[in-house]
């Protein structure tokens, strides 16, 4: 119940590319659904979130889809480049209590 | 102007000694927390402060004992390190207990041998 899944484990594209990252929860209670992006030797840093009240939020490139019926949500990156090339964690939390983090997914862009 | 800081950056040590890192925000957050970060960069809660009270205790070993002398401070004391402890420990804060965004510290290396 307090698991998040994320997929895929690795995502290789080229320039310009529009990768996806997936995740899906089963607690039904979690209300807050952020992405942290987190590059070599660096702490994790928030990327975008979204509530469960809309079903898209886009900040410049990046874009979170959600799916409240089907408890699962994704990210996509338009337009990819090399310094987007990092690792990319989902998270899921009721407001109130700990943010429980995806497996997360390293992202390569090649030029 | 670093938001949150954790010393130190790195830190090789012996199986069986004790070690303490410490972090600091300035950005007058209410709440700190100690995360644990293993070789596969899976990223897991150990412990949260709200205003220097303990909010969130995982079932982390007892060697592990957090700190908070203030809410800008939160301290990880670790007894009698293990091979297993080895990871990376990251400080975060938030502005409380109910704000989802997490600002995370540069993170502390820890290798024990």
């Amino acid at each position: 119940q307090q698991q998040v899944k994320q997929s895929p484990q690795s995502l290789i594209v080229q320039k310009g590319g529009i990768p996806i990252i997936n995740c899906a929860y089963e607690n039904t209670a979690f209300d807050y659904f952020p992405w942290y992006q987190q590059f070599p030797g660096k702490g994790p840093a928030l990327l975008i979130a979204i509530r469960p009240d809309v079903s898209e939020k886009k900040e410049g490139r990046f874009t979170i889809s959600f799916n409240k019926s089907a408890k699962q949500f994704s990210l996509h990156i338009m337009d990819s480049q090399p310094g987007d090339s990092a690792t990319y964690f989902c998270a899921a939390s009721k407001l109130t209590d700990k943010l429980i983090f995806g497996t997360g997914t390293r992202l390569q862009v090649f030029p | 102007d670093t938001a949150v800081s954790q010393t130190p950056k790195y830190l090789v040590t012996q199986m069986g000694n004790d070690k303490s890192i410490k972090c600091e925000q300035n950005l007058g957050h209410d709440t700190m927390y100690w995360y644990k970060q293993d070789s596969k960069k899976f990223l897991k809660i150990m412990f949260s402060y709200n205003n220097k009270e303990l909010i969130i205790n995982e079932t982390v070993p007892n060697r592990f004992s957090p700190k908070s002398p203030d809410k800008a401070h939160l301290n990880l004391h670790i007894n009698s390190l293990e091979l297993g402890d080895s990871a990376v420990y990251f400080c975060a804060s938030s502005q409380s207990a109910t704000t989802g965004t997490r600002d995370f510290g540069p993170g502390t290396r820890l290798l024990v041998l």
